[in-house]
């Protein structure tokens, strides 16, 4: 079946715009997450996402980070007032819950938003 | 939340046997490993996961001994294109996972 799909691909924007980025995750997973990885760095978690609701936000970095997910499936990563600080791949992944409380369901990325600020 | 710790590169020749280790001191009871392949503008892809012992699929074996505190990736037979970052990670008590920097993994001729 069809993967994670992230859109756009690539994004050059000018400092102080508004972005917006969006993933699509694979049917049926309930949980969906948003990474940040700058040049040459591992990923940075900034949400994650069970159904609509987001219980942990503790990975965005600023008030300019938002990110909503409606009818458990459309994900939007928006950043307000973009920086050039803010240029790094945006990566999207979804899961299944784990088998247990206490188990991570398999993460399955997509291919990523390279965003641009200029 | 555990921390993990791994070498940040590694090198080897097409071939050989690679065991990358992770530490993981930290790591709670119901804790599960897990670890990700991530090549050159791709997202990161799940390899193998296991809770202790000894895991095999058709891509990687993953050693954890009793106390757990450490795991290792090995990779048999690596080939140019295992050429890739790869990420160690402890499943936490939430379904957030924490990436490091992960190992570099550089496969020569």
């Amino acid at each position: 079946g069809a993967g994670v799909s992230q859109s756009p691909s690539n994004k050059v924007t000018e400092k102080g715009k508004d972005v917006e980025l969006r993933c699509d995750p694979i049917s049926g997973h309930t949980a969906l997450y948003w990474y940040r990885q700058s040049l040459g760095q591992g990923l940075e978690f900034l949400i994650y996402f069970q159904g609509n609701s987001a219980p942990d936000k503790s990975g965005l970095p600023s008030d300019r980070f938002s990110a909503e997910r409606t009818g458990g499936s459309v994900s939007t990563l928006t950043i307000q007032r973009t920086q050039q600080e803010d240029s790094a791949v945006y990566l999207c992944a979804s899961s299944l819950p784990g088998t247990s409380s206490k188990q991570t369901g398999t993460q399955y990325f997509g291919p990523g938003t390279r965003l641009l600020v200029l | 939340l555990a921390k993990t710790t791994q070498p940040i590169s590694m090198d080897s020749y097409e071939g050989q046997e690679v065991n990358i280790t992770c530490s993981h001191n930290n790591i709670a009871t119901n804790d599960y490993i897990t670890w990700y392949q991530q090549f050159p503008s791709q997202g990161p892809r799940f390899i193998i996961q296991g809770y202790k012992t000894k895991v095999t699929n058709e891509v990687a074996s993953l050693f954890i001994p009793a106390d757990r505190k450490s795991s290792t990736l090995s990779l048999p037979r690596v080939s140019l294109s295992d050429t890739a970052v790869y990420y160690c990670l402890v499943a936490p008590y939430t379904d957030k996972l924490i990436f490091g920097t992960g190992t570099r993994l550089q496969v020569f001729p």
